[in-house]
C-alpha cells in the first residue's frame, strides 16, 4: 500500500498570501489529521476530519481551515499568511471507523516558508 | 488536559550503549501512549504504542517501553545503540480520539 502523500513538499509564500496544502491518506483510511511543527512550539494538532466532517479541532485561529473530500483526501488552507506560519505541516491518516483508537500514519510533510 | 513531558532535549550515547529516553504523562483517563521517531526532513514513524494490552511494549528497531502507572511514565529503551538510531524522538498521548498531544522531543546523538 502506498503511504500518506503530501503535496507540495516545499512552498514559499509571502505575508498576506494564502496557501492550500494537500494530503492523500493511505487507501482505506477515513480519518485525516493535520499537525503543525515549528522549532518554538513543537508539534501541535490543527484538526481532524472523518467522513468529510471536522471531528476535532486544535487551538489555532480561524485563518487555518481544512476540508475532506468523499475520497478521504484532505486539504488545509491558511489565509493571510504571517511569518509565524512558517512550519512543517504534517498530515496523518488513520483507519478509524469505530471507538477503538487506531495509530496514525504520517506523511513526509509540507515545508512552508513565509517571507 | 493531557500532556507529556520529555526530560532531556538532547541525549548522547555511545554506539553499543543503552538508550534511555524519558517520558512522563499527565492524563485524567487511561491514556494511549506512543513513541514516534523523526529522521531529518521526514515525517513521523511510529516506534511503538501502549493501549492497555500489556505494560511492556515492544516496537520496531529493537526499541521497547514500559508503562508504569505508579510513576506515570512511559520511558523508551534500547539495549544497544546503533548509529542509525540518531534522530529525534517524540512521546505522545491520546485519550482515544485521533488527536495526539506531543512532547517537546528528544534529539538522540550516537557517539561512534
Amino acid at each position: 500500500k502506498a503511504g500518506v502523500t503530501q503535496t507540495p513538499r516545499y512552498l514559499i509564500k509571502t505575508r498576506g498570501q494564502q496557501v492550500t496544502l494537500s494530503c492523500s491518506p493511505i487507501s482505506g483510511h477515513r480519518s485525516v489529521s493535520w499537525y503543525q511543527q515549528t522549532p518554538g512550539q513543537g508539534l501541535q494538532f490543527l484538526f481532524e476530519y472523518f467522513s468529510e466532517t471536522q471531528r476535532n479541532k486544535g487551538n489555532f485561529p480561524g485563518r487555518f481551515s481544512g476540508r475532506q473530500f468523499s475520497n478521504s483526501r484532505s486539504e488545509m488552507n491558511v489565509s493571510t499568511l504571517e511569518l509565524g506560519d512558517s512550519a512543517l505541516y504534517l498530515c496523518a491518516s488513520s483507519p478509524t471507523g469505530g471507538i477503538t483508537y487506531n495509530e496514525q500514519f504520517f506523511g513526509p510533510g509540507t515545508r512552508l516558508t513565509v517571507l | 488536559a493531557q500532556s507529556v513531558t520529555q526530560l532531556g532535549s538532547h541525549v548522547s550515547v555511545s554506539e553499543g550503549a543503552l538508550v534511555l529516553l524519558r517520558c512522563n504523562y499527565s492524563s485524567s483517563v487511561p491514556p494511549y501512549l506512543f513513541w514516534y521517531v523523526q529522521y531529518p526532513n521526514q515525517g513521523l514513524q511510529l516506534l511503538l504504542k501502549y493501549t492497555s494490552a500489556a505494560t511492556l511494549v515492544k516496537g520496531i528497531n529493537g526499541f521497547e517501553a514500559e508503562f508504569k502507572k505508579s510513576e506515570t511514565s512511559f520511558h523508551l529503551t534500547k539495549p544497544s545503540a546503533h548509529m542509525s538510531d540518531a534522530a529525534e524522538y517524540f512521546c505522545a498521548v491520546s485519550d482515544g480520539e485521533e488527536k495526539l498531544t506531543f512532547g517537546t522531543g528528544t534529539r538522540l546523538t550516537i557517539i561512534p
